[in-house]
C-alpha cells in the first residue's frame, strides 16, 4: 500500500535557524497537506498543495510539492520558540482516494 | 461553533473492558475519521466514513469497530481492551482538502 516516510524524525536548532523537513511517498499524490502538532495538541491543518512543482508561502514557511509529486518539503526560515512542535506530511494516493496517508511526523525542538 | 469535540478526555480501563470513544462535529463535513497515535509512528487510520450510515477500514481496524448513525456523530468502540491499544486517539472531520482534528483522548489499558 501507499506509505509516506518524512525525515529526519526529529531535528532540533537554536532559534533563528533554518529547518527543513522533507517527505517522500512511494506512489504519486494527487496533493499534499501539511499539519502542525504543538506539544500535547492536536494537528492543524497548515496548508494543501495540488499541482506539480508548486510553492507556496505563508510568512517563514515555504512549502513545496515535487515535479513528480511523489515528494514535498517544508522549510522554516529562521526558527522562532513558537514554531516547536511536530510537523506531519500527508497525501491522497490516487484520484478519488478517501484515505489520507500521513507521513510519521519530523519533531521539531528549538533552544532559545 | 464548538468544530470537533471528543469525549472523553481521558479514560483508563482494565484488559477485556469495553469503552465507545464520541467523536462529535457541527461543521456539516460528509467524512469523519478516527486515527491512533503512538510515539514514532505518526497518525494511524483505523475506520472512516464518508457518510451518514456508511463506515469502511483504515489500516488499523482490528479490534476496533464503528457507527455513524448521525451525521454529526462517529462513535468508536472497544469491544475488549488490549494493553496495545493504549494511545491517543483523534477524531477529524472534513473533506479532501482540509481535515479538522478533535483535542483527542488519551486511552490507557492496563
Amino acid at each position: 500500500g501507499q506509505q509516506v516516510m518524512q525525515i529526519p524524525q526529529y531535528q532540533h536548532v537554536q532559534e533563528g535557524e533554518d529547518f527543513t523537513t522533507y517527505c517522500n511517498s512511494s506512489t504519486t499524490l494527487s496533493n499534499i497537506q501539511w499539519y502542525k502538532q504543538r506539544p500535547g495538541g492536536h494537528p492543524v491543518f497548515l496548508i494543501q498543495l495540488v499541482k506539480s512543482g508548486e510553492v507556496k508561502k505563508q510568512k517563514r514557511l515555504t512549502f513545496q510539492f515535487g515535479e513528480a509529486k511523489k515528494n514535498s518539503s517544508l522549510h522554516i526560515t529562521a526558527t522562532q520558540t513558537t514554531d516547536v512542535g511536530t510537523y506531519f506530511c500527508a497525501g491522497y494516493g490516487i484520484q478519488g482516494a478517501q484515505k489520507l496517508v500521513f507521513g510519521q511526523g519530523t519533531r521539531l525542538t528549538i533552544n532559545p | 461553533n464548538a468544530g470537533v469535540t471528543q469525549t472523553p478526555k481521558f479514560r483508563v480501563l482494565k484488559t477485556g473492558q469495553s469503552m465507545t470513544l464520541l467523536c462529535a462535529q457541527d461543521m456539516n463535513h460528509e467524512y469523519m475519521y478516527w486515527y491512533r497515535q503512538d510515539p514514532g509512528m505518526g497518525l494511524r487510520l483505523i475506520h472512516y466514513s464518508v457518510g451518514e450510515g456508511t463506515t469502511a477500514k483504515g489500516e488499523v481496524p482490528d479490534g476496533y469497530n464503528v457507527s455513524r448513525l448521525k451525521k454529526q456523530n462517529f462513535l468508536l468502540g472497544l469491544e475488549s481492551a488490549a494493553p496495545s491499544q493504549t494511545s491517543v486517539y483523534f477524531c477529524a472531520s472534513g473533506d479532501r482538502d482540509e481535515q479538522y482534528f478533535g483535542p483527542g483522548t488519551r486511552l490507557t489499558v492496563t
